[in-house]
């Protein structure tokens, strides 16, 4: 079965500076989707960039970009020019990419707290 | 504005007693799914629907039910065999047509609580 783990609980960065959360996964397949996700206090989950496993360049988007390492399972979400708004709980998610009975799951980890100093 | 909308906003259950949490969307989505929150957890999948009329188990389906008789619709019935209810509930959708890496769009959630 497929795991997600992410080590940091909490982490903190000041304004306009940038932050590094962990992400690795277990799993025995070659073609699957890697997730970030952010919870911010009004606890709707909003999507902030994938990656598929196949592409081997790092996926982008605005200041938001992942380091995304196949060999080692490392799937990591590199937040630049943070602002207050980045203030949420990320989490990082993994999804098979096969259809069927897999498909619908998308497996989480415990997510990571960051907290944005003004 | 097209989205999910999930009510109510927060719910409490006696004991012996079925809840229903209600989840529409109107993003002509096929794929809907409802995921269960616990305090310093990720979300685990209860159970999702692909189709109208089809749906399957999650990895933590026991004590739930669904019904997906409408497209627009995915109601979530959490039953008095469900032991430790509390939790936060969020549905969400995607196209379903689109592949494993398509983006699911999530509600705002529904707190259950038990009374």
């Amino acid at each position: 079965a497929q795991t997600v783990t992410q080590s940091q609980p909490e982490m903190s960065v000041q304004e306009a500076e940038t932050v590094t959360l962990s992400c690795t996964y277990d799993t025995s397949e070659s073609d699957y989707y890697l997730f970030w996700y952010k919870q911010p206090p009004s606890r709707q989950m909003i999507l902030v960039i994938r990656q598929e496993a196949y592409k081997q360049q790092n996926a982008t988007e605005n200041r938001f970009s992942v380091n995304f390492q196949k060999a080692a399972k490392s799937f990591s979400l590199k937040i630049s020019d943070s602002q207050l708004g980045d203030a949420a709980m990320y989490f990082c998610a993994y999804r098979s990419a096969g259809y069927g009975g897999s498909q619908g799951n998308l497996i989480f980890g415990k997510g990571t707290k960051l907290s944005v100093k003004p | 504005d097209g989205g999910i909308t999930q009510s109510p906003k927060y719910l409490f259950r006696k004991e012996g007693q079925n809840v229903t949490l209600s989840c529409e969307q109107n993003l002509n989505h096929d794929a809907m799914y409802w995921y269960r929150q616990d305090p310093g957890q990720g979300l685990r999948l209860i159970y999702y629907s692909q189709i109208v009329n089809d749906f399957q188990k999650g990895d933590i389906a026991e004590g739930y039910s669904v019904s997906r008789e409408k497209k627009e619709s995915f109601p979530l019935t959490v039953t008095s065999a469900q032991k430790n209810p509390t939790a936060f509930y969020l549905c969400a959708s995607s196209m379903g047509r689109t592949g494993a890496g398509e983006k699911l769009f999530f509600g705002s959630g529904t707190q259950l609580s038990v009374l």
